[in-house]
């Protein structure tokens, strides 16, 4: 069982278009994170949010947290060719230090 | 700090051997957690230690898998008798713990068993 559904799985779009990914669950999170993976490599963290309803903004990535803290979505603005990877949602329960991480989307940003 | 470190980058090995995959997490981090990565099934928790202890250890797919941590600066993930479906990039991954959980990722060892 998939705790985290990520849509789309494959995103492929021109430089400069805006996108949006979601990451859905029936869970209740404490924290929310999304990570970039690049081929090769690890992970790597992004933003973390903790609060229901919580947006942040990192350049041109908006990261919001649902108010019921069972979604999250990631919306790039003016997306550009070094966006492109595996873009993971992971979610971390109540006095639980372990993260799942949702099924991933894998973005191209065609120049 | 160098990050976490994980041995080898690439391993080949026929089915039946043991396989012993190495990882040295960021030093001060109390959380090592091991994952593995498929196309099909994405990236899996396998365990987790806190303080050199399993804490959760339900995603380890059958006895075959096993884990360890002797020190804090240590651990290793064992695969004995390796079967080709075991083929996968396993991750190691360290983190402090709450009030900051960004877990800090090793570049993988991509394993394939013929």
């Amino acid at each position: 069982t998939q705790l985290l559904e990520q849509s789309p799985q494959f995103l492929s779009i021109q430089e400069g278009e805006n996108l949006t990914v979601y990451c859905n669950s029936s869970s209740v999170f404490s924290s929310l994170q999304w990570y970039r993976q690049e081929p090769g490599e690890g992970p790597v963290l992004l933003v973390t949010v903790v609060t229901g309803g919580e947006v942040k903004k990192l350049k041109r990535l908006t990261f919001q947290f649902g108010d019921a803290r069972k979604d999250s979505s990631l919306h790039i603005t003016a997306a550009q060719p070094g966006d492109t990877g595996l873009y993971l949602c992971a979610g971390a329960r109540f006095g639980n230090e372990k993260l799942t991480f949702g099924t991933g989307t894998r973005l191209t940003i065609i120049p | 700090d160098a990050g976490v470190i994980q041995s080898p980058r690439h391993e080949v090995t026929e089915m039946g051997q043991e396989v012993t995959l190495r990882c040295k997490p960021i030093s001060g981090h109390d959380y090592l957690f091991w994952y593995r990565q498929t196309m099909m099934r994405g990236l899996e928790l396998l365990i987790y230690f806190n303080n050199n202890v399993p804490i959760d250890d339900s995603g380890m797919p059958e006895d075959r898998f096993s884990a360890k941590m002797p020190n804090a600066s240590f651990s290793t993930l064992k695969i004995q008798p390796s079967e080709p479906r075991d083929s996968a990039v396993y991750f190691c991954a360290s983190s402090r713990g709450r009030p900051d959980p960004e877990a800090f990722f090793g570049q993988g060892t991509r394993l394939t068993v013929v």
